[in-house]
This record gives structure tokens, sequence and C-alpha cells, in this order.
């Protein structure tokens, strides 16, 4: 049984530059969602996406946005990039019947740099 | 703003030894999850434990327990018989039981395992 994996593993980019990162859920899960976790930080949360539409979003600008495909595979694209947006991008996937399995799994992330 | 305090930036203990990692929350919700997550040098975010607020019961998983404190918000894990292997971070999470799945996480507890 598959866990969620993401690619790639690590990026390196120029600021002002745009990224897109992708991510494949847990096997019999429907829901995707994105986190950035900044060096020494908890994970904080950009969004989520369930039936190919975002159900929620967290504080993140417009130029964070994602994706979701028929077969519940994510992408998040970055625009304009930033030195800040300078974090490990962790993918966690779960099922949208939560009251059994109400835990989300993640991927190994990705590292992003941008310089 | 919901947010949750893990308060020991660091934590160290003797190989076989237990140690005891904090976590205090804050939230206006009745019925929530908590979680612990480990995180080691792989950066892949594993699920240790979750407890469900309803339940008095505080959740067990082999040498992981939990101590849940619902009218103190509080929610600690203990960690017996420490191995090597439970080197990493830890970081206490919460979510709401109802709507969105957005998981908060604290900042992380670094926990070194001496042999």
């Amino acid at each position: 049984d598959a866990g969620v994996t993401q690619s790639p593993t690590h990026l390196i980019k120029t600021r002002g530059q745009q990224v897109t990162l992708r991510c494949s859920p847990k096997s019999g899960h429907d829901t995707v969602s994105w986190y950035q976790q900044a060096l020494g930080q908890g994970p904080q949360f950009i969004f989520q996406y369930y039936e190919e539409e975002e159900r929620q979003r967290g504080n993140f600008p417009d130029r964070f946005s994602g994706h979701q495909f028929p077969n519940y595979s994510s992408e998040l694209n970055v625009n304009a990039l930033l030195l800040g947006d300078s974090a490990l991008y962790l993918c966690a996937s779960s099922w949208w019947g939560w009251t059994a399995q109400p835990e989300q799994y993640f991927g190994p992330g990705t590292r992003l740099t941008v310089t | 703003a919901q947010t949750v305090t893990q308060s020991q930036p660091e934590m160290s203990v003797q190989e076989a030894e237990t140690v005891t990692l904090s976590c205090t929350y804050d939230t206006s919700e009745s019925d929530y999850y908590l979680f612990w997550y480990k995180q080691p040098p792989s950066r892949q975010m594993i699920l240790v434990i979750r407890q469900e607020a309803y339940k008095q019961q505080n959740a067990t998983e082999n040498r992981f327990s939990v101590n849940f404190q619902k009218a103190a918000k509080s929610f600690s894990l203990k960690i017996s018989d420490s191995q090597l292997g439970d080197a990493a971070m830890y970081f206490c999470a919460r979510r709401p039981q109802g709507g969105s799945e957005k998981l908060v996480f604290g900042k992380g507890t670094k926990l070194t395992v001496n042999p």
C-alpha cells in the first residue's frame, strides 16, 4: 500500500520565478492538504482540496494556488517567488469520511530553496 | 487565535528511561482531535498517537501514551523505555471534529536520546 508521495525532493529557484510541486495521496484517500514548514517551525496550513475544489484556505497570499486531479493527486503552484517562500512543503492526505480515520498522513516533503 | 503551545524547545532522555513532552492548546470547541506527530531528520511526518476529546480514557500505543486533561487544555506525550530511534522533532497538533480538517501545529520539541 503506497503512502503519500511528493516530487521533487529538492528544488532551487530564483526570486520571481514560478514553481510547481506535486503530491499523490495514500491509496483510498480523496482529500489533499498542503502545509508550509519554515525552518525550526511547525507546519502551517496552506489549503485543502477535495473533489477537485479548494475547500479551505489558510492565511497565504494568492500567489499560492493549487489543483486537484480526478485521480486525487494534487499540485501546489507558487508564483513570483520570494526569499521567504524557502521552506519544506508538506502534502498530507486523508479521507473525507473522517469519522473513522481523522488523522492525516504526510508525504516526505519538498524542500524549496529560493535564491 | 486558536493556538497550540509546546513550551519545551528541546528535551533529552537516557536510553531506556521515560520522558514526557508537554503541549497546551487553546480552543473554543468542545469536540476535537489531538495528535502527536514525530518528524525524524528524514523529514517524514509520522503519526505517533491520537486522542478524541470526547473520550476520557487516555490513548496508548505501545511505548507511547498521553495524559489528556480537557479542562486544563493539556495534552502531554509520555515515551517509555526510550530508544535511539525515538530521537526526532515531536509536534503536537489539533483539529476540530466537524467540518475543517485543518491541523494546527505547535512549534515542536526536539528530543535527543542519549545512549
